[in-house]
Formats: structure tokens, C-alpha cells, sequence
């Protein structure tokens, strides 16, 4: 079982809805990140939160640190979202990052 | 564009040949980081340089060797690879990787994309 479960693996949408994904960790962190990954191979940061919650344009990542629960919503979804998106933890243990499998959002006209 | 750069974009070896992986940050980080992902598996961390000494080795093969001769520089040798070893090689840089340091965004590389034959 991986140490970084997220939900759903996969999701499909229409263009203009709210989406939610979802981040379950085991272990004690010292911040997680939510991170984007396109089609090509390259993954950009989209948040980095140890507590409360951060908003950036249509992206919204919540974090409950008690829950050990993440979650990422995108408002008024856009075909443009369609990619991977990656949870990962900065465990208290360590400096590395682990991270989930990733959901693969899509998101169709 | 992330401020982190690698070359080549896609490479074709086969298992008898040497090849490397070259990252380059113009971010100004202290750390730089090699993730390996395969089809279907979540990334997974490879090496940490920390002002270019070598902090993790997360139990990788021999076959793969890391260098670092500067902070914005960070190059993977690869010699007799296996074709299990075909994955999308990325690299990451942060201000600084140290628990004591506090935790930083990681700014990734668009990747190689590594095909064993």
C-alpha cells in the first residue's frame, strides 16, 4: 500500500464543472504539494501547503492535517486542465518527497 | 518554461552503450534532484545533491551514476542499462533540500524520455 493514496485514478469531466481530487497520506509530513503533469513529460508545481488553504486563479488545495487529507479543486474546469495531477509529501523524517499515482483529469468541450 | 532545462528531450541507447542525462537550474537553487518514472508507477526519487554533495541515494543500481560539479548542474551517466531501465528520467532543483532548512517547491525539468533497446 503506498504511503500516498489519491482518488479517483481517473476522471472525466465537462468543461465549466467543479472538480475535486483527493489525497490521503499515512505518514507525518511536513508539507505536501500538489503538482500538474502534461502530456509531454513536464511537471509543474502547482501548490506547496502545510496547513489551512492556498487559491491560485481557479485552483484551490486544501489541507487537514488531523484528517492527514488533501484536497485540489478546480473551478469552471477548462480543456486546457486536462492533465496529471500528482499529491506528494515532504515527510518529518526526511527530506525526500513521496508521491501518489497521480489522477489523470480529463476535461472535454 | 520552469527556469530548469534537459537535455536530450528523447534518447535511444542500447544496453552495451554510455550515455548521460544532462539538468541544468537558472533558478539560483542549492538543490537538485533525479526522479525516474515508469509507465504506470508513481515518481520515483533517485538522488538528492545538496550544494553539490550527494545527500540521497535512494538504493539505485551502479548502472546509473550521478554527478554534480556545480549547483546548477547536475548530469545522470548511464552504462549497461537494462531495458526495465526505459522510464522518463525527470530533474528537479529547490532552494535547499535539508529537513532543517524548511520544505521548498520543487521546479521540474520537462524530462528525457529514456528508451533501452
Amino acid at each position: 500500500k503506498n504511503e500516498v493514496e489519491q482518488s479517483p485514478q481517473n476522471l472525466t469531466a465537462q468543461e465549466g464543472e467543479f472538480i475535486t481530487i483527493n489525497c490521503s497520506y499515512s505518514v507525518g509530513i511536513s508539507a505536501l504539494h500538489w503538482l500538474q503533469q502534461h502530456p509531454g513529460g513536464g511537471i509543474v508545481s502547482l501548490f506547496m501547503l502545510s496547513s489551512g488553504k492556498k487559491k491560485h486563479g481557479r485552483l484551490i488545495a486544501t489541507i487537514n492535517i488531523q484528517e492527514k487529507h488533501s484536497s485540489l479543486h478546480i473551478t469552471a474546469s477548462h480543456p486546457r486542465d486536462s492533465a496529471v495531477y500528482i499529491c506528494a509529501v515532504r515527510e518529518t523524517s526526511g527530506s525526500r518527497l513521496t508521491f501518489g499515482e497521480g489522477t489523470q483529469l480529463t476535461v472535454n468541450p | 518554461e520552469t527556469g530548469v532545462t534537459q537535455t536530450p528531450r528523447h534518447l535511444v541507447m542500447g544496453m552495451t552503450n554510455k550515455k548521460s542525462l544532462k539538468c541544468e537550474q537558472h533558478l539560483g537553487h542549492n538543490a537538485m534532484y533525479w526522479y525516474k518514472q515508469s509507465a504506470k508507477k508513481p515518481l520515483e526519487l533517485m538522488f538528492v545533491y545538496n550544494f553539490k554533495e550527494q545527500t540521497e541515494n535512494n538504493s539505485v543500481p551502479s548502472r546509473f551514476s550521478p554527478e554534480c560539479p556545480n549547483s546548477s548542474h547536475l548530469f545522470l551517466h548511464l552504462h549497461t542499462l537494462q531495458p526495465e531501465d526505459s522510464a522518463l528520467y525527470l530533474c528537479a532543483s529547490s532552494q535547499d533540500s535539508r529537513l532543517s532548512a524548511g520544505a521548498y517547491e520543487q521546479y521540474f525539468g520537462p524530462g528525457t524520455r529514456l528508451t533501452v533497446t
